[in-house]
C-alpha cells in the first residue's frame, strides 16, 4: 500500500527539542522530494519545509517561521524522512504531516499522512 | 512572499448544490496553484492541481479553473461525503503558503 506514516510527536516543553518520523512504503521514496506541513489548532495548513532527492543533492528549504531552528533529513536506504526540531516554542503546538512531491506542470504534494501531534507546552 | 486570499471562509450548503471557492494570489503565478480537501484526523487529499486538473480518482465533480491571480474550485453537485475544509496552494516559488481554508458544513 502506497503511504507515509508520521510517529514521534508528544509533549515537549518550551526550548526543548523532538524528532518527528515519516515512514514511507509503496513507492520508491528516493525518488521524491518531501516536505513537512503543519497545522496549529483550530487553524489552516502551513507549510515547513522541503528535501530534495538525491539528484537535487538533498537540498533544503525552510520556512521563516522555523528557519534556524528545524532540520529536515532523509535516509533513502530506510525509506523514512526526519523532521529534527530545536528550540522549541508554543506556537510551534501542531499536528504535523509529511507529504510526498510530484511534479506535472507544477509542484504539488499528491500523497499526505495521516500526522503527528506536538504538543510545546509547560 | 505570496499570499492566498481564499473566499468564503466557511459556507453551509445543501446535497446537490453547486459550490464555488474562490482564491487569490498577491501576485501573479500562473498555473501554480492545487487544491486539497481535508476531514478531521485524516491525510490531506490532492484534489487539483496546477489549477485545472483533475487528480487521478478524485470525482469529476470537482473542477478547478484560473491563472494569473485568480482562481476557483467547483463543486458540481455537493455529496455527503464533500463536506470537508478545502485549502488551496501555490507552489510559485517558496515559502510555498496555502489559503486560510474554506469550510464547507451541511446546511
Amino acid at each position: 500500500e502506497v503511504q507515509l506514516v508520521e510517529s514521534g510527536g508528544g509533549l515537549v516543553q518550551p526550548g526543548g527539542s523532538l524528532r518527528l518520523s515519516c515512514a514511507a512504503s509503496g513507492f520508491t521514496f528516493s525518488d521524491h522530494y518531501m516536505d513537512w506541513v503543519r497545522q496549529a489548532p483550530g487553524k489552516g495548513l502551513e507549510w515547513v519545509g522541503r528535501t530534495r532527492n538525491k539528484a537535487n543533492g538533498y537540498t533544503t528549504e525552510y520556512a521563516p517561521s522555523v528557519k534556524d531552528r528545524f532540520t529536515i533529513s532523509r535516509d533513502d536506504s530506510k525509506d523514512s524522512l526526519y523532521l529534527q526540531m530545536n528550540s522549541l516554542k508554543t506556537e510551534d503546538t501542531a499536528v504535523y504531516y509529511c507529504a510526498r512531491g510530484q511534479q506535472s506542470h507544477s509542484w504539488y504534494f499528491d500523497l499526505w499522512g495521516r500526522g503527528t501531534l506536538v504538543t510545546v507546552s509547560s | 512572499d505570496v499570499q492566498m486570499t481564499q473566499s468564503p471562509p466557511s459556507l453551509s450548503a445543501s446535497i446537490g448544490d453547486r459550490v464555488t471557492i474562490t482564491c487569490r494570489a498577491s501576485q501573479s503565478i500562473s498555473t501554480h496553484l492545487h487544491w486539497y480537501q481535508h476531514k478531521p484526523g485524516k491525510a490531506p487529499k490532492l484534489l487539483i492541481y496546477a489549477a485545472s486538473s483533475l487528480q487521478s480518482g478524485v470525482p469529476s465533480r470537482f473542477s478547478g479553473s484560473g491563472s494569473g491571480t485568480d482562481f476557483t474550485l467547483t463543486i458540481s453537485s455537493l455529496q455527503p461525503e464533500d463536506f470537508a475544509t478545502y485549502y488551496c496552494q501555490h507552489s510559485y516559488n517558496t515559502p510555498r503558503t496555502f489559503g486560510q481554508g474554506t469550510k464547507v458544513e451541511i446546511k
